[in-house]
C-alpha cells in the first residue's frame, strides 16, 4: 500500500534549474517527513526533514516546503548541478522511524 | 566518526535456505531499524529495535526475523529464502528514544535469491 505519493517519477532540468518534487500523504498520525538521496549502488542518504509544526525549512541548496492543511509536502533543489542527479525519496514517519517511503524521483540535470 | 556498516554488500542463497545479514550501527545510536528495497516495491519497512527490543514491526511475514545485541548491533534473518525476497536491504540507525529523529543508512547488502 502507497501510503505517500510522489510525483513526478523522473525529472529532467538544465543545470541551475529548479526541480520540484512533490509528494503527498494521508495518515495524520505522521510526524516527520524526511527526504533522502540515492545514487546507484548506495544507501539512501538523508538531504533534509521538517516537522508538522514547521511550512518552510531551507539548508543550503534544498528546501522543503510543507503545507499541513493539503497534506503536501515539496523539495525544491536551488541551482541544480549534475552532481545532484540522483534518485530521491520522500518519507513519512509514523513513530519510531517507522517511514513510509514514497516510490521515488529520478533526477537528471544536464549540463 | 563511522557511519552504518552492513556485511555482507552482496550474498547469493538458494530458495529454500535461510540468510543472516549484519548491521552495526553508527557509535553511541540505539536505535537500528531494516528496510527492504526493490524495483517494485520500493522501500518497505521490515523492523525497527531499541535496547534489544522490537518496537515497530512492518507488514512481513515471519520469516523475516531480527535481533538486536547489548551493543546495539543488530542482524536480520529470512528463514525459507524465496526468489521474491531478492532485494537489496538496508539497515537506518538513529539516535531515537521516543518519537522520529535522523535516521542514516548503510550501503545495504544485496540478495539474490536462485
Amino acid at each position: 500500500q502507497q501510503q505517500v505519493k510522489q510525483s513526478p517519477q523522473s525529472l529532467i532540468v538544465q543545470k541551475g534549474g529548479i526541480p520540484i518534487i512533490n509528494c503527498a500523504y494521508e495518515n495524520t498520525a505522521f510526524d516527520y517527513f524526511p527526504w533522502y538521496q540515492q545514487f546507484p549502488g548506495k544507501g539512501p542518504a538523508l538531504l533534509i526533514a521538517i516537522r508538522p509544526d514547521v511550512s518552510e525549512k531551507k539548508e543550503g541548496r534544498f528546501t522543503i516546503s510543507f503545507n499541513k492543511s493539503a497534506k503536501q509536502f515539496s523539495l525544491h533543489i536551488m541551482d541544480s548541478q549534475p552532481g545532484d542527479s540522483a534518485t530521491y525519496f520522500c518519507a513519512a514517519s509514523l513513530i519510531n522511524n517507522d517511514m513510509r517511503f514514497g516510490a521515488g524521483t529520478r533526477l537528471t540535470v544536464k549540463p | 566518526k563511522a557511519g552504518v556498516t552492513q556485511t555482507p554488500r552482496y550474498l547469493i542463497k538458494t530458495r529454500g535456505q535461510q540468510v543472516t545479514l549484519s548491521c552495526s550501527p553508527i557509535s553511541g545510536h540505539r536505535s537500528v531499524s531494516w528496510y527492504q528495497q526493490t524495483p517494485g516495491q520500493g522501500l518497505q519497512f521490515l523492523f525497527e529495535y531499541f535496547s534489544e527490543t522490537q518496537r515497530n514491526k512492518g507488514n512481513f511475514p515471519g520469516r523475516f526475523s531480527g535481533r538486536q545485541f547489548s551493543n546495539s548491533r543488530s542482524e536480520m534473518n529470512v528463514s525459507t529464502l524465496e526468489l521474491g525476497d531478492s532485494a537489496l536491504y538496508l539497515c537506518a540507525s538513529s539516535l531515537a528514544e521516543q518519537g522520529n529523529t535522523e535516521a542514516f543508512f548503510g550501503q545495504g547488502t544485496r540478495l539474490t535469491v536462485v
